[in-house]
């Protein structure tokens, strides 16, 4: 069965103090994995797509990569505006859905 | 553009009622699907579609109906509503069933009393 699991749950950090987040997954034939952001009261926001291990994709502060069993999303000199949840989802081989994690709550404080 | 359009964004039903969670796209996106979100248990998949005429069964479908008669819409029915179908429903849509990012609506929060 497809599992994902993101670590931490939350996550706390000052203004400019770059970290990073976890997505440890197990999946029969990865077809792609996905990084969202979802913001309270909204739909999350798609982020990133990677497709094979190695591959790395980076958007302003954000810079997510993989390897055959996890990824990183990584934030460097996070701003208070990055304040959100973090989601991530794999696709398998074997199918359509999308199998989500619970997410990274991210709180960045001024 | 839109983008994915969910109505009503809240709704209190009574045990036993029913309902439609309206959900449109304006993109052309053969892929459609809806998820619900509840706290601690992340975004769990009903039911999708991967074209007209065409619907699935996710990972949770029981009290739930979907129909995709048009390209665009993909309504939501809960049959007899119950207090476990209180959550945050979202709709997302898709280029193509794989390897497209999902576009998400706003959600609908339904709460069943």
């Amino acid at each position: 069965e497809d599992q994902v699991t993101q670590s931490p749950e939350a996550l706390r950090l000052q203004e400019g103090e770059s970290s990073s987040l976890n997505c440890s997954y197990t999946v029969s034939g990865l077809r792609g994995l996905f990084w969202y952001r979802q913001d309270p009261g909204k739909g999350p926001e798609f982020l990133f797509t990677l497709y094979s291990a190695g591959e790395e994709k980076e958007k302003e502060r954000l810079k997510a990569t993989l390897t055959k069993k996890e990824s990183f999303l990584h934030i460097t000199a996070p701003k208070p505006e990055d304040s959100a949840t973090y989601l991530c989802a794999v696709q398998a081989n074997s199918g359509y859905a999308l199998n989500f994690g619970k997410g990274t709550s991210l709180l960045v404080t001024p | 553009n839109a983008g994915v359009t969910q109505t009503p964004k809240f709704q209190v039903l009574k045990t036993g009622q029913s309902m439609t969670l309206q959900c449109a796209q304006d993109m052309n996106h053969e892929y459609m699907s809806w998820y619900r979100q509840d706290p601690g248990m992340g975004l769990r998949l009903i039911h999708y579609s991967v074209g007209a005429g065409i619907t699935d069964q996710g990972e949770v479908p029981n009290g739930y109906n979907v129909s995709r008669s048009t390209t665009e819409d993909f309504p939501l029915r809960l049959l007899s509503a119950a207090p476990s179908q209180t959550s945050v429903y979202f709709c997302a849509s898709s280029r193509t069933s794989y390897n497209s990012p999902l576009h998400f609506g706003n959600g609908t929060r339904l709460t069943v009393t």
